[in-house]
């Protein structure tokens, strides 16, 4: 049971390319996250999916777009990089659907970012 | 959307004392409050929460306290060891489904 795995650990991108960070969780869960974790300002959360087909903007969606691909996966790309996304992201994912803020968030090992 | 505040951003205690880190939160809905400790380059790992139907609850050395009509919950580290340095992150549900809003973090430091 690997609970949350996040593909890759760290990237270095140029600005202007294109990535996608890869999260799949065997918890069977039904809500998954993408937060960004900066110095100084927590976890901020980007994208969410409270199940499987469905996806919804965060606190700061912009330049992000995410896929869940199935139950398991969720990924996060990033179309034309830029410094400001700079960070170090963290997949999570919740195992009691439907109950608001109800639940612990089991967090992946995070995928260190930086974009030159 | 909920709105969460953490202080202090850094607390230095000495080896053996007590440490309080204290978050606020808006929505009076809110009924869950998890703490999440995360070291040095790993991910945040959930140390203990509470439903808003308690007060308090209490797991050997760390315990936190609820206050509804204030709408604060603290975290308390009693006998702090070395192990105890650490970011600890407050959280109040918010973002979503079952997501969470967190604090922006306590930089806790044990001084030998």
């Amino acid at each position: 049971n690997a609970g949350v795995t996040q593909t890759p650990k760290f990237q270095v991108l140029k600005t202007g390319q294109s990535m996608t960070l890869q999260c799949a969780q065997d918890m069977n869960h039904n809500s998954m996250y993408w937060y960004r974790q900066d110095p100084g300002m927590g976890l901020r959360l980007i994208y969410y999916s409270a199940s499987e087909g469905t996806t919804d903007k965060g606190e700061v969606p912009n330049g992000y777009n995410v896929s869940r691909l199935n139950k398991r996966e969720f990924s996060l790309r990033l179309e034309s990089a830029a410094p400001s996304q700079t960070s170090v992201y963290f997949c999570a994912s919740s195992p009691r659907p439907g109950i608001v803020g109800n639940s612990p968030l089991h967090f992946g090992n995070g995928t260190r970012l930086t974009v030159t | 959307g909920e709105n969460v505040e953490q202080h202090p951003s850094t607390l230095s205690v000495q080896e053996g004392d007590s440490a309080v880190i204290k978050c606020t939160y808006s929505d009076s809905a809110s009924n869950y409050f998890p703490w999440y400790k995360q070291e040095l380059g790993k991910r945040p790992q959930l140390i203990i929460d509470i439903r808003s139907n308690v007060g308090e609850k209490k797991d050997q050395r760390i315990a936190v306290t609820l206050n509804k009509t204030a709408k604060h919950f603290s975290l308390h580290i009693t006998e702090t060891q070395p192990e105890d340095s650490a970011v600890y992150f407050c959280a109040a549900p918010g973002g979503g489904a079952d997501g969470l809003t967190f604090g922006k973090g306590t930089h806790l430091i044990i001084q030998p």
